[in-house]
């Protein structure tokens, strides 16, 4: 398989459950991004890894817990999410950080 | 810092028309500047991209887009327009200074909507 992969492409959960995001590249890239795309808002970068460290936190919520194993590999933990954390969020990759980047297919999320 | 302006939220077009949707920066170092596209459902492709030297730069699906520094601007464009051009686009830019490179900063789209 090649490019941007995200398992799984729709998510239903309660504020209570807890699930995970699955991004995976397939392009040898060494930074990976992932993004929060509310209707009628503009896209919001939440956390960038660079060279599997986190170089990036923008203010997003402890409720959110990211983890990137390897270069190839980047994880979102959701735990007790709130209903405003419906949205499609995006995992994206670059050869380097500020790159071109290169968009996987996205999670649908819904917090019931 | 540096920003992107997507001044019009939707552009309705009918089919077989041009189509202009405008994008501009503001940033005091170089920049890299870029346009994707987002289809219902599905996640951003990169339409095209202006790293340097020639200021039109043409992209798949029949686009193009020009880099004009004066105006600080990067105009996307599309001689003849169909159905399934309707989508969400972004302009997207990135300053670069000293050989690396700042993370990208998005517009807020333009949602061209092609009409019979």
């Amino acid at each position: 398989e090649t490019g941007v992969t995200q398992t799984p492409r729709h998510l239903v959960m309660g504020m209570t459950n807890k699930k995970s995001l699955k991004c995976e590249q397939h392009l040898g890239h060494n930074a990976m991004y992932w993004y929060k795309q509310s209707a009628k808002k503009p896209l919001e970068l939440m956390f960038v890894y660079n060279f599997k460290e986190q170089t990036e936190n923008n203010s997003v919520p402890s409720r959110f817990s990211p983890e990137c194993p390897n270069s190839s590999h980047l994880f979102l933990h959701l735990h007790t999410l709130q209903p405003e954390d419906s949205a499609l969020y995006l995992c994206a990759s670059s050869q380097e950080y500020g790159n071109e980047q290169f968009f996987g297919p996205g999670t649908r999320l819904t917090v019931l | 810092a540096q920003s992107v302006t997507q001044l019009d939220s939707q552009v309705p077009v009918f089919e077989e028309a041009p189509v202009e949707l405008r994008c501009n920066y503001s940033s005091s170092v170089s920049v890299y500047l870029f346009w994707y596209v987002q289809y219902p459902n599905q996640g951003l492709q990169l339409l095209l991209k202006y790293l340097s030297g020639s200021t039109l730069v043409k992209g798949i699906n029949g686009f193009e887009a020009e880099f004009n520094k004066s105006q600080t601007s990067f105009h996307l464009r599309k001689p003849s327009v169909h159905i399934s051009d309707t989508a969400e686009y972004f302009c997207a830019v990135s300053a670069t200074y000293g050989g690396a490179t700042n993370k990208l900063i998005f517009g807020t789209g333009t949602l061209l909507a092609v009409q019979p």
